[in-house]
């Protein structure tokens, strides 16, 4: 049980358009969730913890105006990357955590993005 | 302010066993966390340890801590080369809406 998806898993966009990375708990309410970025051998950086229906909580240096954040329902969290530049290329990782689970987020396995 | 250090890298040889160390900063801390990434993955949960405990034990794993001096470790015995992968420590802090510190992460290297 507590199994987290993330779709795409990979994405490779232009840059200047937008991006979404969609964060999904499949067999459990998420009552909150955290979006992770981690670039080559170096560790998770978190950039924003949500809980649903309400806004995001962003981590200080993460522009929350370029990284969207929505917890509409309890399984699901979106990113959305809005005019992706090359340096946004990175793995972004969603976990999440929920009622019962309370010493443990579960992680999706990442998306990974690419801005050419 | 809130830190958790490990050391970068570690080598060992198949069927030896492995420890990697964990320091961290925070005395309020709840339960501590070793997570494994394999390549191009996501995060996995090894094993975790509440804060009132000195150890635990789950099959090859072992994991002691030492709350007066702040330190984690992780053993695994038996190594084989699919434990290849970084290892990540992590705490979690009272109150603090169930965020994780994380530290750099081990790569751990197992030679045949």
């Amino acid at each position: 049980g507590a199994v987290v998806s993330q779709h795409p898993s990979w994405v490779i966009c232009k840059s200047g358009t937008s991006v979404k990375i969609e964060c999904r708990s499949l067999d459990f309410q998420a009552t909150t969730m955290f979006w992770y970025r981690q670039f080559p051998k170096q560790s998770l950086m978190l950039m924003a913890t949500s809980n649903e229906g309400s806004k995001a909580t962003y981590e200080q240096g993460v522009e929350k105006d370029k990284f969207l954040i929505n917890h509409a329902s309890l399984t699901l969290s979106t990113l959305t990357v809005t005019s992706a530049h090359p340096e946004d290329s990175s793995f972004y990782i969603c976990s999440a955590t929920g009622t019962g689970l309370s010493y443990e987020q579960y992680f999706g396995p990442g998306t990974r993005l690419t801005v050419t | 302010g809130e830190d958790v250090e490990q050391s970068l890298f570690l080598s060992v040889r198949e069927g030896d066993s492995s420890v990697i160390n964990c320091t961290y900063t925070d005395s309020s801390s709840t339960y501590l966390y070793w997570y494994k990434q394999e390549p191009g993955a996501g995060l996995q949960l090894l094993t975790y340890i509440f804060s009132n405990m000195d150890m635990k034990q789950d099959q090859r794993l072992t994991v002691l801590l030492n709350k007066k001096d702040k330190h984690l470790s992780l053993r695994i015995a038996d190594t084989q080369t699919g434990d290849s992968a970084i290892y990540f420590c992590a705490e979690r802090i009272v109150g603090n809406n169930r965020k994780l510190i994380w530290g750099l992460g081990t790569s751990l290297a197992v030679n045949p």
